[in-house]
């Protein structure tokens, strides 16, 4: 597709169920970073995905926190057992590259996820 | 650790020129961006700088000193639609590769 596309646009799930939230990064883009933003906060980073290599989950808060990206393309973000802490906008963002060059990302529009 | 510090909140009259700073403590640096951020929008791209010195884009430029940990964002004859948040981050290594920490943000309101 022409951008990154985020899927769904809004979730609200009830305390203590499980949530996926997914990504299509554009097509070549070899980098994807998962973000969370709480409301008027700046972005957290929780993942980066580049390429093959092993993913840096540094940023991850918990072990309720996974994430996948297939075929080195389509990511999904699972946050499991939902805690009310966890509503925030997830932003999704990829890059051609991220090696020492200027590796602009492309974010998403987010899913704003609520948890009631 | 990775620190990357910006002022919360700034206000500007329409026209004027505003100037939002920068600092950081990174784990390694290569490079640092600005993105431009509209309430419940994405954020975009506004400027990138990886060498010292200062990067003129339109009304926009940004400036960077490396020995000092310190960028800028200059924004010069405000208009009101540059009401948005203003984000400052800095790609670090990571596995041999870079990623892209954020600051932050800086909500700037422009007023008539």
């Amino acid at each position: 597709g022409a951008g990154v596309s985020q899927s769904p646009s809004n979730k609200v799930t009830e305390k203590g169920k499980d949530v996926e939230l997914r990504c299509d990064p554009i097509s070549g883009h070899t980098a994807l970073y998962w973000y969370r933003q709480s409301l008027g906060q700046g972005l957290e980073f929780l993942i980066y995905f580049q390429g093959n290599s092993a993913p840096d989950k540094s940023g991850l808060p918990s072990d309720r926190f996974s994430a996948e990206r297939t075929g080195g393309s389509v990511s999904t973000l699972t946050i499991q057992r939902t805690q009310q802490e966890d509503s925030a906008v997830y932003l999704c963002a990829s890059s051609p590259t991220g090696g020492p060059v200027n590796t602009e990302a492309f974010f998403g529009q987010g899913t704003r996820l609520t948890v009631v | 650790g990775q620190n990357i510090d910006q002022p919360t909140e700034m206000t500007a009259t329409e026209g004027a020129i505003v100037q939002i700073n920068c600092t950081y403590q990174t784990s390694g640096f290569n490079g640092l961006f600005w993105y431009q951020q509209h309430a419940g929008e994405a954020p975009t791209f506004l400027s990138y700088n990886v060498l010292d010195g200062l990067e003129e884009k339109g009304r926009f430029s940004s400036f960077l000193s490396r020995s000092k940990g310190y960028s800028y964002l200059l924004l010069k004859e405000l208009q009101m639609k540059d009401s948005a948040s203003y984000l400052c981050a800095v790609l670090t290594p990571s596995g041999g590769y870079n990623k892209l920490i954020f600051g932050a943000g800086t909500r700037l309101a422009v007023h008539p």
